[in-house]
């Protein structure tokens, strides 16, 4: 069945690191994202990582993704209070089923205290 | 580079109305997706259009319905609209079906 997890809240100081945790069920998934979205806003899409990848570097951003495991991690470097937003989760699976739709996990809420 | 823009940001309706929404894609994109997102939640996904057709259908009932134009904008429509319909509406444009989505700042509606 398809089904994305995360934890529903995390909180940092200003200057750590962030690392947001996501679990996934659908082994054919091809593509895994991470959105972000700030209040009152749609999503901007921060990253994605194709399955047959374990890291992706993006400036601050780094994901890590565990096959095995069906997880997936958004660690954030040096989180500022700009990064205060909430964090979704995604995966599609394009060519094993013809899929196109993502599916989304229910955030997490990222709160950075000065 | 204008992004995806969606019309209107937001609409106050009552029940049993009937409401459309629109969507033009990021410069460059043939395809859209359309979205819901109910309070708290993460968006659930309603169709894809591509090629004026609709590619994909999620578990939405027949009161939702789109359409594809050919400069690829969109539109989706509720008819006999319920109160359970209020939610955040999203439209995601990508360059083919199997590229990244990108999404706009979407519509608000409300269900009095």
């Amino acid at each position: 069945g398809e089904d994305v997890e995360q934890s529903l809240f995390l909180s940092v100081r200003e200057g750590d690191s962030s690392v947001i945790n996501c679990t996934y069920t659908d082994s054919s998934s091809t593509y895994l994202y991470w959105y972000k979205q700030e209040p009152g806003a749609g999503l901007q899409l921060l990253t994605y990582i194709f399955s047959n990848m374990d890291m992706k570097q993006d400036q601050r951003l780094t994901v890590l993704l565990n096959k095995k495991d069906k997880h997936l991690s958004l660690r954030i470097a040096d989180t500022q209070t700009g990064d205060s937003a909430i964090y979704f989760c995604a995966e599609t699976s394009p060519w094993m089923d013809s899929s196109y739709k993502l599916i989304f996990g229910s955030g997490t809420r990222l709160l950075v205290r000065p | 580079d204008a992004g995806v823009t969606q019309s209107p940001t937001h609409l106050i309706k009552t029940r049993g109305q009937q409401v459309t929404l629109r969507c033009s894609p990021k410069s460059g994109h043939d395809t859209v997706s359309w979205y819901q997102q109910a309070l708290g939640q993460g968006p659930q996904f309603i169709f894809q259009y591509y090629e004026e057709e609709e590619r994909q259908r999620g578990n939405f009932p027949d009161r939702f319905s789109g359409h594809q134009f050919p400069n690829y904008s969109s539109e989706l429509n509720v008819n006999a609209l319920l109160l359970g319909d209020s939610a955040l509406y999203l439209c995601a444009s990508s360059s083919g079906t199997i590229q990244p989505q990108h999404f706009g700042d979407g519509t608000r509606l409300s269900i009095l």
